[in-house]
């Protein structure tokens, strides 16, 4: 059974740094690409950041590029997105999510981790 | 800037028949934008029901069928059921590794 877990959300200040991470088990994570996806409080789903099953490519939302970092190491089956200057409108959870490839819209998700930017 | 464009609010019968719209500000949803369609109850992580289009993911009924309509992508439930009462989202990809969601679409059963 695929399962997605992640973590690292916290409250954190505009202007912070957060890391959020992902573990993945259940299948062979190295041959799949990863995606986060984000849900602002009472909004829609807005897709934030895919990488492929490599590591070697990634993309981004315009809403998030030059700021996020998406990576993954996949010895350790393992997610993660780097969050920089973080706004109040990052405000959101944030859910890891398992896709055949890049091109191909995520399958799994996780249950989400809450990111809280306030003063 | 890529606008993906759903109906934001639906009522069905239940026992009835309703299909929801997934479209593109500009320009035509085809199979190549690999239309994908997710369900979410409050307080819930997204259910993927169909990807590619129309391939139903694992678990998920029969009456939940994906197409290409028109220049829409479309997600049509057969045989509405209260608990399909949910918020209904469509996901499209723009290219070079670019996915846009819709808004959502509020079905109610009733």
């Amino acid at each position: 059974e695929v399962q997605l877990l992640e973590s690292g959300g916290d409250l954190e200040q505009p202007g912070g740094s957060l890391r959020l991470s992902c573990a993945a088990s259940g299948f062979t994570f190295s041959s799949y690409a990863m995606s986060w996806v984000r849900q602002a409080p009472g909004k829609g789903l807005e897709w934030v950041s895919v990488i492929d099953s490599g590591g070697s490519s990634s993309f981004y939302a315009d809403s998030v590029k030059g700021r996020f970092t998406i990576s993954r190491e996949n010895s350790k089956s393992t997610l993660y997105l780097q969050m920089n200057s973080l706004r109040a409108e990052d405000t959101a959870v944030y859910y890891c999510a398992k896709a055949p490839r890049v091109s191909a819209a995520p399958v799994d998700w996780g249950q989400g981790t809450l990111v809280t930017v306030s003063s | 800037q890529t606008v993906v464009t759903q109906e934001p609010s639906f009522s069905v019968s239940p026992g009835g028949t309703v299909t929801l719209t997934c479209g593109l500000s500009s320009g035509s949803v085809s199979i190549s934008s690999y239309p994908s369609w997710y369900q979410q109850t409050p307080g819930q992580a997204p259910r993927t029901l169909i990807y590619t289009t129309n391939t139903r993911s694992s678990g998920v009924p029969d009456r939940f069928s994906g197409s290409i309509l028109g220049n829409k992508a479309a997600l049509t439930i057969t045989g509405a059921q209260a608990d399909d009462e949910s918020v209904y989202y469509c996901v499209l990809y723009v290219g070079t590794g670019i996915w846009v969601f819709g808004g959502g679409t509020k079905l109610t059963v009733l």
